[in-house]
This record gives C-alpha cells, sequence and structure tokens, in this order.
C-alpha cells in the first residue's frame, strides 16, 4: 500500500514571493509521482509529473518539482507567484508495474495569494 | 478542457434514494477511474474500468456499483443513499501509463 503526505494544508504567501508545498511518500514499491491542481469549483488539472529520468520536473507556467529518491519527497516550488495561482494543490502517486494504476492523494495544501 | 465529460454537474436528491452519474473518457482513452472527494476523507479512489472490463478497487461501499459501456462510457450507481454520501464524484480517464485526466465533477448532495 501507498501513502501521501502534504505537510502543509494551508499556505498563505504575497504575489511575487516564492512558495514550496511540501509532499512525502510511502511505498513498498517504486511509484510514479504527480501534482494536481485544482482551481476553485473546478476539477483537477496536471501540474507536473514525474514518470522516469531527470528527478527535477517542470510545468510551463513556471512551477518546478524534484523527485528525491531517498527521502521519497516530491517537493513542488515557484520562485515567484500570482494572484492567479491561488487553487488547492495536490501531490499524487501510483504504483508502477500494478494492476490498474488508482492515484492515492495526499490531502492537498491550500495556496492563497495576497496582493 | 480535459476532454473528459461528466454528467450531471450537480445531484439533489433525499437519503434512500438511487443516483446514476455518467463519464465519457477523452477519445482513444481505455480506462475510466471514478474518485469521491469529500471534506472529511479527502480524495477517495474508488474504482477503475479497462475495456469494460474492472481492473481495480479502492474502498467502494457495496451500495455503490460501476460499469463501463462498449462505447467507453461509464456509470457510476450510488443506491440507498446517506447524508454522509454527499461528495464531489470525479470521474477521470487515461492510456495504459501516465497522468490522468480529470472531468469537472458531479457535486452529490443528499438531503
Amino acid at each position: 500500500a501507498q501513502s501521501v503526505t502534504q505537510l502543509d494544508s494551508q499556505v498563505p504567501v504575497f504575489e511575487e514571493a516564492p512558495v514550496e508545498l511540501r509532499c512525502n511518500y510511502s511505498s513498498s514499491v517504486s511509484v510514479y509521482l504527480f501534482w494536481y491542481v485544482q482551481y476553485p469549483n473546478q476539477g483537477l488539472q496536471l501540474l507536473l509529473k514525474y514518470l522516469s529520468g531527470s528527478t527535477l520536473v517542470e510545468s510551463i507556467n513556471g512551477f518546478e518539482a524534484e523527485f528525491n529518491k531517498s527521502q521519497t519527497s516530491f517537493h513542488l516550488r515557484k520562485p515567484s507567484v500570482h494572484i492567479s495561482d491561488t487553487a488547492e494543490y495536490f501531490c499524487a502517486v501510483s504504483m508502477i508495474k500494478a494492476a490498474g494504476n488508482k492515484l492515492t492523494f495526499g490531502g492537498g495544501t491550500r495556496v492563497l495569494v495576497k496582493p | 478542457d480535459s476532454g473528459v465529460t461528466q454528467t450531471p454537474k450537480h445531484l439533489i436528491t433525499a437519503t434512500g434514494q438511487r443516483v446514476t452519474l455518467r463519464c465519457s473518457p477523452r477519445s482513444g482513452d481505455l480506462s475510466v477511474y471514478w474518485y469521491q472527494q469529500s471534506l472529511d476523507q479527502g480524495l477517495q479512489f474508488l474504482i477503475q474500468y479497462y475495456n469494460g472490463e474492472e481492473r481495480a478497487k479502492g474502498n467502494i461501499l457495496e451500495r455503490f456499483s460501476a460499469q463501463q459501456f462498449p462505447d467507453l462510457h461509464s456509470e457510476l450507481n450510488l443506491s440507498s443513499l446517506e447524508l454522509g454520501d454527499s461528495a464531489l464524484y470525479f470521474c477521470a480517464s487515461s492510456v495504459e501509463i501516465g497522468e490522468q485526466f480529470f472531468g469537472p465533477g458531479t457535486r452529490l448532495t443528499v438531503l
């Protein structure tokens, strides 16, 4: 079985400041890692993913996340946030080579960007 | 727009009733997943279908069932509804491996 822990349930941050959202996972097998974003009253959108290769992955809107296998972490960072980044962010894992590839989600981190 | 559609967008019903939620996956995606999002449980995986066959099951209640039809759309049936079933129900679809694409969700309110 696997589990995902997002250490911060809420993160207030000022516009143009950096933000880091922490994600740790536990799994007995290798996993794929994802960050999803949920804007108010909307569904989940994929922000970025780690399947293999370079441990640093980037999104088109300035977010990046680094897979750290020894620390079983996949923290999300953005050097300068915008008001439009206000949303809830979910870290998720799925097991490699499992029958089915269900996502196991963390509890989410609400980011509130203040002007 | 993810390409995954869900109907209805909102559903209000009474305890003891039965409802059906519908999902159409992205064109070409054979896998469909159902998730429940609630304040107390967060996002929980319910069930996955792949090309018409059940592939994986999560903590889905016996009162809930799902199926995937030959045209690959899926339905989630919720029966004997309780107040605690009020939640957002998401459908997602994917190719075999990789990210899942989520629909906009169906908000179920049980009164």
